[in-house]
């Protein structure tokens, strides 16, 4: 059975520092896994990664993906209390049943 | 552009009833997927239609289902509610179908369901 999992499941951060959050994943049929942003409601895109050591940059976030030891990171540096959300990764299910495959996410807080 | 809409935007229901909820995807966009989200479980693919088709279905009863219709709208429908179907239920439009190689979805604000 797929399987994602994110860590740390919750961060707690000042403004200005840099976060690195965690996805491992089991997946059949790996295709790619996508980085999504999660503010009250609707996730918004951030990344998609297809290939290995290929560091995906926009802005202050980052993230790269390992598919030899099936994990991506997603970095942010100098966080800003925008940056307070859930971040969740989905890698890509490319197999008959073809769907995005959902890690429980890390909600992180930036105070002030 | 307008961005996915979805209606209502909160909804009670009781135990037993059914439900309808509406999700109109980003013009141009053929795709439409449910999923359902629970602090518990996460989000949960629940199907995707495109071109008023069903592609793709995810592990869910029969009580749910959908469709689609010629303008790309679609609707999802849950029967005979029960206690563990609150959620907040997003759908999410694709210019592109699941089950080709296009997968970057545009999530709407969500209906949250409350059954009590």
């Amino acid at each position: 059975e797929d399987k994602v999992v994110q860590s740390p499941l919750s961060l707690v951060v000042h403004e200005g520092d840099t976060v690195t959050l965690n996805c491992s994943y089991e997946v059949t049929n790996f295709r790619s896994l996508l980085w999504y942003k999660q503010e009250k409601k609707a996730p918004t895109f951030l990344f998609m990664l297809t290939s290995s050591g290929i560091e995906k940059k926009s802005g202050r976030l980052s993230s790269i993906l390992d598919k030899k030891e099936l994990f991506s990171i997603l970095n942010i540096t100098a966080t800003q209390t925008g940056d307070s959300a859930v971040y969740l990764c989905a890698p890509f299910n490319a197999g008959n049943n073809r769907k995005l495959i959902w890690g429980l996410g890390t909600s992180l807080a930036v105070n002030p | 552009k307008a961005g996915v809409t979805q209606t209502p935007r909160y909804l009670i229901k009781t135990r037993g009833q059914q439900v309808t909820l509406s999700c109109s995807p980003i013009s141009g966009h053929r795709s439409v997927s449910w999923y359902q989200q629970t602090p518990g479980q996460g989000l949960q693919f629940l199907f995707e239609y495109f071109s008023e088709t069903q592609r793709n279905k995810g592990n869910f009863p029969g009580r749910f289902s959908g469709r689609q219709f010629s303008n790309s709208r679609s609707e999802m429908n849950v029967s005979t509610l029960e206690l563990g179907d609150s959620a907040l239920y997003l759908c999410a439009s694709s210019p592109f179908s699941l089950m080709g190689t296009g997968y970057e979805q545009y999530f709407g604000p969500g209906t949250r369901l409350t059954v009590t």
